[in-house]
């Protein structure tokens, strides 16, 4: 089945710090990739969509000068969480919607999500 | 806007116990809705899904029914094991404006044998 990678699955920082998280579509390629933030007993809560090749679209509220995407590749879309603050501390969960074959439209019936990352920012 | 309203949790059964959660929606047009299970240490994983009213999505032997009417899509199993302990988040999808999915806040399952 469809697989994404989503690296490193845990990181400590310092405050200040930037900390870069990485999302891969193992075998499958994703023009249009999804950012998540949860937090603990809440609901996933989208941040931005990532399209390959263009500026991701960021959720109203979402500090796109803190949070840099980069969707450089179709297997690759990369979250820099820049001069991290104890706030910042979070789940973030990357998700991929695979492309469709010839003829045929995206859906969410093919997205499929990496593990998370767990931030922690002292 | 759309919007999910799930159960609060957690959800605490002894296998072989009857499931339900509850998840209702709000949105305009017509949505697909889903079923996502995210087991310890794992990401989310599709469970199952419905498309349109009436339809019944269902997998490892949870069942949802899409009510249109009640605008709801219950999550229910008719006999709970302990390897179903995990967090389970019910979501909906405009795939016509192919925007992302909207989740509700999840409930966490444990089942105690």
């Amino acid at each position: 089945g469809a697989v994404v990678s989503q690296h490193p699955s845990r990181v400590i920082c310092k405050s200040g710090t930037s900390v870069k998280i990485e999302c891969r579509s193992l075998d499958f390629q994703a023009t249009t990739m999804f950012w998540y933030r949860q937090f603990p007993k809440q609901s996933l809560m989208l941040m931005a969509t990532s399209n390959e090749g263009s500026k991701a679209t960021y959720e109203q509220g979402v500090e796109k000068d803190k949070f840099l995407i980069n969707h450089a590749s179709l297997t690759l879309s990369t979250l820099t969480v820049t001069s991290a603050h104890p706030e910042d501390s979070s789940f973030y969960i990357c998700s991929a919607r695979k492309n469709p074959g010839t003829d045929q439209v995206a859906t969410n019936e093919k997205l499929f999500f990496g593990s998370g990352t767990q931030l922690s920012v002292l | 806007g759309n919007s999910v309203t799930q159960m609060e949790g957690p959800v605490t059964l002894s296998e072989e116990a009857f499931l339900t959660i509850n998840c209702t929606y709000t949105a305009t047009g017509y949505p697909s809705l889903f079923w996502y299970v995210q087991y310890p240490g794992e990401g989310l994983q599709l469970l199952l899904k419905a498309t349109k009213a009436d339809d019944k999505g269902s997998n490892k032997g949870f069942e949802a029914t899409y009510r249109k009417e009640t605008t709801s899509f219950h999550l229910e199993k008719g006999s709970v094991q302990v390897s179903d302990s995990a967090v389970y988040f019910c979501a909906l999808s405009d795939d016509q404006a192919g925007t992302a999915l909207i989740f509700g806040k999840g409930t966490t399952l444990s089942v105690s044998s």
